[in-house]
């Protein structure tokens, strides 16, 4: 399958700080990246889907000044946790598809720590 | 409402043994439904992937059944081994918007 790759595997920030997470599609063009994020011993919850030039379409619940995604190329996406808080510990991923594709492969996640 | 309900919710088994997982879904209009493994701290990882005409897939050990009348899948896992323990998502697909309706996974431990 296609290789989608994000880093970091894991980062820890101090409480009001931003934070960046790329997710690259290695070896194919991703038109479009989901982000998700997952608490412990839960399923994948969908935060927002970008598709690549556009402004990306959040879930209810999510909210878009925090949550920055920007998809500015066929290869990258990236979300930015602005003003990090302790609750927005989390493991985030994304997985991207490319144009004209019903299957999305995913990333390998990022665990955020906010401390 | 598009759901997903899979169980059980967890199981262990002996290494050696075989499980079979359950995943009932309500999602309309189907597209397709992914089986996916998620080892601890990693993204998911695609089994098996079936559309609305395929009634089984194999994956090596993994083998997926899909009974689109009754609405219903099962991932089964032969000869289970120490890797495999992992959670096992269940996701299916509409075919309006391609958008993904996700499971609440089982957590599979396998002991020796």
């Amino acid at each position: 399958g296609a290789v989608v790759s994000q880093h970091p595997s894991w980062v820890i920030c101090k409480s009001g700080t931003s934070v960046k997470i790329e997710c690259r599609s290695l070896d194919f063009q991703a038109t479009t990246m989901f982000w998700y994020r997952q608490f412990p011993k839960q399923s994948l919850m969908l935060m927002a889907t970008s598709n690549e030039g556009s402004k990306a379409t959040y879930e209810q619940g999510v909210e878009k000044d925090k949550f920055l995604i920007n998809h500015a190329s066929l290869t990258l996406s990236t979300l930015t946790v602005t003003s990090a808080h302790p609750e927005d510990s989390s493991f985030y991923i994304c997985s991207a598809r490319g144009a004209g594709e019903t299957e999305a492969f995913f990333g390998q996640g990022t665990r955020l720590t906010v401390v | 409402k598009n759901q997903v309900e899979q169980s059980p919710q967890s199981l262990i088994i002996l290494e050696g043994k075989n499980c079979t997982l359950q995943c009932n879904y309500t999602v309309s209009p189907f597209s397709n439904l992914r089986w996916y493994k998620q080892d601890t701290g990693r993204g998911p990882v695609s089994l098996t992937i079936m559309t609305f005409s395929e009634n089984t897939k194999s994956n090596g050990r993994y083998t997926a059944t899909l009974d689109a009348d009754t609405k219903q899948s099962s991932l089964h896992i032969t000869a289970s081994q120490l890797s495999d323990s992992a959670s096992y998502i269940c996701v299916v697909s509409a075919a309006a918007g391609n958008k993904l309706t996700f499971g609440g996974g089982t957590r599979v431990l396998v002991k020796p």
